[in-house]
């Protein structure tokens, strides 16, 4: 098992330009999570998935933010325009729904806005 | 993956030494609780977890208490190594499969 897989690992781009990061978590998990970690705010849910369909998208900061799922073995979180303040790292995470089950974290992709 | 840096708790310890780690929750209704273990560069990683009807758990050199009653968790290392240096958070999960993370802990293993 390849594990979550994040791509790109880091990203740099300047400000107002549009940002991608994909996931494909692991085969037969039923649930997807984006999570943003600042030193500030430490590990923060943007939004989860359960079986391709968004459940809880609370902690999107604001309209700039948008993610997809558009099967059951990728996902894109997207930022448009990007500013400075989402300079961050963005966690995807993967499980197989249920009560029980920890979560499996990709390695996450650095992304700075200059 | 950066871990949570400057304002973090710390905790030194010898390396040989037992570690605790404590964590206050904040929901009495989660049902589920899981220790992450994050290093410098990577993603939180799975250590154990103890369900709700549980007060205590036991993993190779790990052990996790439960006391519902004050909302604590902690996280007894035995025998701690270099390689326990890392970020520790506990989680928390309540009905809707939502995992809530506390703030984390800094260890530090001094040789």
């Amino acid at each position: 098992d390849a594990g979550v897989i994040q791509s790109p690992r880091h990203e740099v781009t300047e400000m107002g330009q549009e940002v991608t990061l994909r996931c494909k978590p692991i085969s037969g998990h039923n649930s997807l999570f984006w999570y943003r970690q600042t030193m500030m705010r430490g590990l923060e849910l943007l939004i989860y998935f359960n079986n391709n369909v968004p459940i809880d998208d609370s902690g999107m900061p604001e309209d700039r933010f948008s993610a997809k799922m558009p099967n059951a073995s990728f996902s894109t979180l997207k930022i448009q325009p990007s500013e400075p303040r989402d300079s961050a790292v963005y966690f995807c995470a993967s499980d197989r729904g249920g009560l029980s089950y920890g979560y499996t974290f990709g390695s996450g992709t650095r992304l700075t806005v200059v | 993956g950066e871990s949570v840096g400057l304002h973090l708790p710390t905790l030194s310890v010898q390396e040989g030494d037992n570690s605790i780690i404590n964590c206050a929750y904040s929901n009495s209704a989660s049902d589920y609780f899981i220790w992450y273990k994050q290093e410098s560069g990577k993603g939180p990683q799975f250590i154990i977890d103890i369900r709700s009807n549980m007060d205590k758990r036991q993993g190779q050199r790990v052990t996790v208490l439960l006391n519902k009653t004050v909302k604590h968790l902690s996280l007894q290392i035995a025998a701690t190594q270099p390689g326990d240096s890392a970020v520790y958070f506990c989680a928390e999960k309540a009905a809707g499969n939502k995992l809530t993370f506390g703030g984390g802990t800094r260890v530090l293993v001094k040789p």
